[in-house]
């Protein structure tokens, strides 16, 4: 059975200093790792994969994330946050076919 | 623009209404999904399409029809709904057998509110 954790439901960090979203995975096999965004009242936009290629990914608008499979992680990271960084993000894992879990989301807010 | 299009973007429907939710992708997919979302609950899986057959019915309340004439095309059939129901309904795309590669492409989502 496969299952995602996000860690943190809301996350507040000042403009220009680091972001970290926490995402734990569980899954019985090779598990593909995505992290979509959410803004408010839009749809989820793909931030960055991983399948099984380089275990650090990098995404769009600066973000990026370590696939660690000893500590069954998936953190999402960006050096400077900027406002427009502000929505909802989903950590999403799939083993099968078709099948995708996403996680609870968590808010990012940016603070001025 | 994501290459999923849902219309409405928004509505309002009384508990005896008859309503439609449309969505469109151009991006060649043929695997099309129906998701749930509300608030302070995680995204909810209602439906999924792969080449324009149904594969999978999460338990979804019958009166949550969905149907897809093709695979650009997905609708979910709404008729006595309950307030509950409200909620921002989101479709997504992927090629068949590779959203475990690609990834899924969502539309904006329609909201809807059952008054």
């Amino acid at each position: 059975a496969q299952s995602v954790t996000q860690l943190d439901s809301h996350v507040s960090v000042s403009e220009g200093t680091p972001v970290l979203l926490r995402c734990n995975y569980s899954s019985s096999y090779s598990p593909s790792l995505f992290w979509y965004v959410q803004h408010p009242n839009k749809g989820l936009q793909l931030l960055l994969k991983y399948t099984s290629a380089a275990t650090l990914v990098k995404g769009i608008n600066g973000f990026e994330a370590e696939f660690k499979k000893s500590e069954t992680s998936f953190h999402l990271t960006k050096p400077s946050a900027h406002m427009s960084d502000a929505a909802e993000y989903f950590c999403v894992v799939s083993d099968f076919v078709d099948k995708i879990i996403f996680g609870k989301g968590t808010r990012l807010h940016i603070l001025p | 623009e994501t290459g999923v299009t849902q219309t409405p973007r928004h509505l309002v429907m009384g508990m005896t209404n008859k309503k439609s939710l449309k969505c469109e992708q151009h991006l060649g997919h043929n695997a099309m999904y129906w998701y749930k979302q509300s608030a302070k609950k995680p995204l909810e899986l209602m439906f999924v399409y792969s080449l324009e057959e149904r594969v999978e019915n999460n338990s979804v309340p019958s009166r949550f029809s969905p149907e897809c004439p093709n695979s650009s095309h997905l609708f979910l059939h709404l008729h006595t709904l309950q307030p509950e129901d409200s909620a921002l309904y989101l479709c997504a795309s992927s090629q068949a057998g590779q959203g475990f590669s690609y990834g899924y492409t969502f539309g904006s989502g329609t909201r809807l509110t059952v008054v």
